[in-house]
């Protein structure tokens, strides 16, 4: 069974450009969550979806940032235009909609914004 | 509000020598205590959990974690440090469902010396 996939595993860009972030969860798992480490800092949580509503979107930082899930499949997490401070790695981490508190998680996507 | 405190940043080991990181939680409910592992390239890899029962649980790769209510404290422990070991470890707190996020600390980062 094929993991937590995220693209692109790596992405530099200038300020003011537009990035988007690809997770597609494990077959059959409705939540699907986004968290974000800043260097040196805790993972925080972004956003969660279930299927393809968003749940909770209480940890996006600001308007810049746009999460979508339609069909309830992949998500993508789209930075618009990238600030300096929106560099980290994003994680993608997805669960079943009966399981435990338990995460699988993608290796995650960095950002680098210069 | 929910918390996880990893109070070290950053511990350096011999090889072979035992292991302790700490973390200290604060959670409202009955709390589902994990530990993650990132190593270098790779996603978070869930290393042990524990929601009731036995208050010392074993994980994957040798590791042990020893839930102590009283002190909102679940710590991490290996008796035998290998080099592969090198790695950040999240302790994270969160409810018995995969409806609600995750609560990270800030990682500890372990390094391991010959």
């Amino acid at each position: 069974e094929a993991g937590v996939t995220q693209f692109p595993s790596h992405s530099v860009i200038e300020k003011g450009q537009t990035v988007t972030l690809r997770c597609d969860p494990i077959s059959g798992h409705d939540n699907l969550y986004w968290y974000r480490r800043v260097m040196g800092k805790e993972i925080k949580f972004l956003l969660h979806f279930v299927k393809e509503s968003k749940q909770d979107e209480s940890g996006m930082p600001n308007n810049r940032f746009l999460a979508e899930r339609t069909g309830g499949t992949y998500s993508t997490l789209k930075v618009q235009p990238a600030e300096l401070e929106d560099s980290g790695v994003y994680f993608c981490a997805s669960t079943p909609l009966d399981g435990t508190g338990e995460l699988f998680f993608g290796e995650g996507s960095r950002l680098t914004v210069l | 509000a929910q918390s996880v405190t990893q109070p070290d940043i950053h511990i350096t080991v011999s090889e072979g020598a035992s292991l302790e990181l700490r973390c200290n939680y604060s959670y409202g409910a009955t709390p589902y205590l994990f530990w993650y592992v990132q190593s270098p390239g790779q996603g978070l890899q869930l290393l042990l959990k524990y929601f009731s029962g036995d208050t010392l649980v074993q994980g994957i790769k040798g590791f042990e974690a020893e839930f102590k209510r009283s002190q909102s404290s679940f710590n991490l422990r290996k008796p035998s440090v290998h080099w592969s070991d090198a790695a950040e470890y999240f302790c994270a707190v969160g409810p018995y469902s995969g409806n609600t996020p995750l609560v990270f600390g800030k990682g500890t980062r372990l390094s391991v010396i010959a």
